[in-house]
C-alpha cells in the first residue's frame, strides 16, 4: 500500500541552528503536501502546505522543499528555537479529502 | 479565527457506558473529521463529513457512530468500547475544496480517551 514516512524518528539541534526534517512518500498521485507541528498534549498544527505543482514554498523562517522526481519532502525551520521542540508529521493528500499522516519526527532544541 | 474545539478535553469510561465526544468550529468550513491518534503514532483517519453528509467512513467499527447536526458541529458517539480504543480523539475542519485546490485542516486539541 501507499505511505508516507520519516527518516529520523528523533533529531537534536542547537539552539540558533538551522532545522531540517525530510519526509519520502510514495503515492505518486498524491498532489498535496502539508506539514504540521505536534506539541505535547496539542493537536496537529499547520505550519505550511505545497502543491505538487511547485518544489518550495516559504513562510515565516520555514521553508517546504518537495522533489517529486525522488518522491521527497523536507522542512526547513531557520533559527531553531525552544519553542520549535516538538513532533513534526509530514502528511500528504492522496485523494479528495483524504490525508495520509507520516510516522513523525521529534525536534528536540538544545538551548 | 482557525480554531476548532473539542469537549470534554478527558474521558474515562467503561466498556458498557454511552458518551459522545464534541467538536465545534465557527470558520465556516463544510469539510470535518475525526481522527485517532495513539501514543508516538500519527494521527489516523476515521470520518469526513463533506457537506454535513459522511463522505468517508475508514472502516472504523460500528462501536463508533459519527453524526454531523449542522455545519458547525460534529459528534462522535461511543458505545461498548474496548481498552485498546483508549487514544486522543482529533477533530479537524476544513473549506471542503475540490480536489484540484488545497484545503488546509485545522485540528482541535483532542479528547484523550482512556477505556477502563
Amino acid at each position: 500500500g501507499e505511505s508516507v514516512g520519516l527518516h529520523l524518528p528523533t533529531l537534536s539541534v542547537q539552539e540558533g541552528d538551522n532545522s531540517i526534517i525530510n519526509c519520502a512518500y510514495s503515492n505518486s498521485a498524491s498532489d498535496y503536501f502539508i506539514w504540521y507541528k505536534q506539541e505535547s498534549g496539542k493537536g496537529p498544527q499547520f505550519i505550511i502546505d505545497i502543491r505538487s505543482n511547485m518544489d518550495k514554498r516559504q513562510g515565516q523562517r520555514v521553508t517546504v522543499l518537495l522533489n517529486k522526481t525522488v518522491k521527497h519532502l523536507s522542512l526547513q525551520i531557520a533559527a531553531t528555537q525552544p519553542g520549535d521542540s516538538a513532533v513534526y508529521f509530514c502528511a500528504e493528500r492522496g485523494g479528495y479529502q483524504k490525508v495520509t499522516f507520516g510516522t513523525g519526527t521529534k525536534l528536540q532544541v538544545i538551548p | 479565527d482557525t480554531e476548532v474545539t473539542q469537549t470534554p478535553k478527558h474521558l474515562v469510561m467503561g466498556m458498557t457506558n454511552k458518551k459522545s465526544l464534541k467538536c465545534e468550529q465557527h470558520m465556516g468550513h463544510r469539510a470535518m473529521y475525526w481522527y485517532k491518534q495513539k501514543a508516538k503514532k500519527p494521527p489516523e483517519l476515521m470520518f469526513v463529513y463533506s457537506y454535513e453528509k459522511l463522505s468517508i467512513n475508514e472502516s472504523v467499527p460500528s462501536r463508533f457512530s459519527p453524526e454531523c447536526p449542522n455545519s458547525s458541529l460534529l459528534n462522535l458517539h461511543l458505545h461498548a468500547l474496548q481498552p485498546e480504543d483508549s487514544a486522543l480523539y482529533l477533530c479537524a475542519s476544513s473549506q471542503g475544496y475540490t480536489r484540484r485546490l488545497a484545503d488546509t485542516q485545522y485540528f482541535g486539541p483532542g479528547t484523550r480517551l482512556t477505556v477502563l
